[in-house]
């Protein structure tokens, strides 16, 4: 059982390029999470989604998107990435949105130029 | 707002000695209370987890106790190993709040040196 993947596991990016983070699990877990990782910052939540077909914000979901197609898979997109958006990108999975326990999977390095 | 307020880092112990992380809270209703550690180049684990107040949570050595009366959930270790360097969250879940997703601490770095 992997748990959680995330893709790529680092990138550099031009600024103003678009990209899509990725990240499967095959928990059957119904709730996923995003989260952005800044030093001296701890952890914050970018946008989550309860179950399939759902999403919403967290607190910081400012130029990026995502989308719940199915239960596996929750992409973070961001459309024209900036260099405050360096950052270490994590995706988190639950039960469900009443499940407290948070699963997590090993990050994405992104660095925009 | 829930919040949480840990210790500020590096922690830099000898092996075999004691740990103490400090991690307070302030939430709105009863929250469970977690520990979570990231080891490096790793995402979070749950390390231990407490729900209501004078729980102890445990795994791996470390433990921490749910003090409603302090509101605070302070990770201890009695002897610590080279293996336990890595990054500490203190987390809380506060449903009164209005949402089972964790608010995290900032992190603290334990570096633990032969």
């Amino acid at each position: 059982i992997a748990g959680i993947t995330q893709a790529p596991t680092s990138q550099i990016l031009a600024a103003g390029r678009r990209m899509t983070l990725r990240c499967t699990q095959d928990m059957r877990h119904n709730a996923m999470y995003w989260y952005r990782q800044d030093l001296g910052l701890g952890l914050r939540l970018i946008h989550y989604s309860n179950t399939a077909g759902t999403t919403g914000k967290g607190e910081v979901p400012d130029g990026y998107s995502v989308s719940r197609a199915n239960t596996d898979d929750f992409p973070l997109t961001l459309a024209s990435a900036v260099p405050s958006q360096t950052s270490v990108y994590f995706c988190a999975s639950s039960v469900d949105s009443s499940t407290d326990t948070q699963y997590f999977g090993p990050g994405t390095r992104l660095t925009v130029l | 707002g829930d919040s949480v307020t840990q210790m500020e880092g590096p922690v830099t112990l000898s092996e075999e000695a004691f740990l103490t992380i400090n991690c307070t809270y302030t939430a709105t209703g009863y929250p469970s209370l977690f520990w979570y550690v990231q080891y490096p180049g790793e995402g979070l684990q749950l390390l231990l987890k407490a729900t209501k107040a004078d729980d102890k949570g445990s795994n791996k050595g470390f433990e921490a106790t749910y003090r409603k009366e302090t509101t605070s959930f302070h990770l201890e270790k009695g002897s610590v190993q080279v293996s336990d360097s890595a990054v500490y969250f203190c987390a809380l879940s506060d449903p009164a709040g209005g949402s089972y997703i964790p608010t995290f601490g900032r992190g603290t770095s334990l570096i633990v040196h032969p």
